[in-house]
């Protein structure tokens, strides 16, 4: 079941910085965060995971905090091409159960 | 970067008939291969996660005989929907992943179910 808790949209403006965030506090000590996102009639794409630290890549940077009950996504030029839903998912025990996901509207 | 192929990306079937989509990794070993459902304006619901060369364990009120998935191979797993029913239609989508918790999902196109 999802264990991770997010808000159901969010908007940015084009070419600004968006933090999208996520709860998980029954995160377990072996829990992976991930991050996907899904374009309509599209499977979802992987966009970044962590365990403890900050991670970066070419996508996105994911802040994840000291007590990792929550993290956050972090584009930091939102595009039009980044409109998407994205889920943030717990990986333990090679289970990825989805929540609800957030809906990103971005602005031109 | 990974590639997951899922064929066909969409089907129209008549009720009662059987439907098989393909899932395939392209480039790595999927030591285990998940299959979703996903209704309109929904999220991802797991029907069932399969191993290479075992039984699929499927999520609580799936129907294992209804839902026929088959992991024969490191590279190949499919889901077959069998006596097809209208409410059967929906987005099917399957995942894999090398299988260490720290190795993301990749993920195919989806396949678009219509039962008529």
């Amino acid at each position: 079941d999802a264990k991770t808790t997010q808000p159901n949209s969010m908007e940015s403006n084009e070419e600004e910085p968006v933090h999208l965030p996520c709860n998980h506090s029954t995160i377990s000590g072996t829990d992976y965060i991930h991050w996907y996102r899904q374009l309509p009639s599209q499977g979802p794409e992987y966009v970044i995971h962590g365990l403890t630290s900050n991670v970066n890549n070419r996508m996105a940077s994911l802040a994840i905090a000291e007590d990792r009950k929550s993290s956050t996504l972090i584009l930091h030029r939102a595009t039009l091409r980044d409109a998407a839903v994205y889920y943030c998912i717990l990986t333990g025990g090679n289970q990825f159960y989805f929540g609800t996901g957030t809906s990103l509207t971005v602005i031109p | 970067g990974a590639v997951v192929s899922q064929h066909p990306s969409w089907v129209i079937c008549k009720s009662g008939t059987s439907v098989k989509i393909e899932c395939r990794s392209l480039d790595f070993q999927a030591t285990t291969m998940f299959w979703y459902r996903q209704f309109p304006k929904q999220s991802l619901m797991l029907m069932a996660t399969s191993n290479e060369g075992s039984k699929a364990t499927y999520e609580q009120g799936v129907e294992k005989d209804k839902f026929l998935i088959n992991h024969a191979s490191l590279t190949l797993s499919t889901l077959t929907v069998t006596s097809a029913h209208p409410e059967d239609s929906s987005f099917y989508i399957c995942s894999a992943t090398a299988g260490a918790d720290n190795s993301p999902l990749h993920f195919g196109n989806g396949t678009r179910l219509t039962v008529t």
